[in-house]
């Protein structure tokens, strides 16, 4: 099946630092979406990207479904940005279901 | 717009009972997804509901089991608990199948614990 990988797996950034987080896949996708996992266990939606580039205030994101990854950016960070941020990518899975595959996440941690 | 709501928020078992746990769909949202999150790992996939049918399965034994009603809203139903069970239980919901945009939402999980 397809694998989604993601780097690095940890990152400790001081507040105000920039970031890049890295989400490879091994197989065509349908789409990407980008989640941060907060302390409580919430996914909260970042990005629904299959390819080209976003931007919502701090946070952007580039998908380049011909070569296979995708990458968020985090610029300026702030102590409540840390957390777990996964990668997903939306597969084709028989009939009309499609589901989404998880990557092996980043935890980031922001020190003020 | 209400979200993605999921019930209850923690639940404590021991091995060899059931759980119901429930979730209700975005509005406007026909599809809704289930996902197990053991400690440490990313969600996975267990299955999928589409206007109250089935619409995909993971790698689940079947003992877990599902319903979706008309109002779109599902619950997961877990026999015969094992230890492993202990996990994060995430519900999604979806547009539906054929959307060119289906983007999935989250609810923020029940945690079960097994005893």
């Amino acid at each position: 099946g397809i694998q989604v990988e993601q780097s690095p797996p940890d990152l400790i950034l001081q507040e105000g630092a920039n970031s890049t987080l890295r989400c490879n896949f091994s197989d065509s996708v349908n789409n990407l979406q980008w989640f941060h996992q907060n302390p409580w266990g919430q996914l909260i939606n970042l990005f629904y990207i299959p390819s080209g580039t976003k931007q919502n205030g701090r946070l952007s994101a580039t998908t380049v479904a011909t070569e296979r990854y995708s990458l968020l950016y985090i610029s300026s960070s702030q102590t409540t940005d840390s957390g777990v941020y996964f990668c997903a990518v939306e597969i084709d899975y028989g009939g009309a279901t499609n589901k989404l595959i998880f990557g092996t996440g980043t935890l980031l941690a922001v020190q003020p | 717009e209400t979200g993605v709501t999921q019930s209850p928020t923690h639940l404590i078992k021991t091995r060899g009972q059931q759980v119901t746990l429930r979730c209700s769909s975005q509005s406007g949202h026909n599809t809704v997804s289930w996902y197990q999150q053991a400690l440490g790992q990313g969600p996975q996939f267990i299955f999928q509901y589409y206007r109250e049918e089935e619409n995909g399965r993971g790698n689940f034994p079947p003992r877990f089991s599902g319903l979706q009603f008309p109002n779109y809203s599902s619950e997961l139903n877990v026999n015969a608990l094992e230890l492993d069970d202990s996990a994060l239980y995430l519900c999604a919901s979806s547009l539906g199948q054929g959307e060119p945009y289906n983007e999935q939402f989250f609810g923020p999980g029940t945690r079960l614990t097994v005893l």
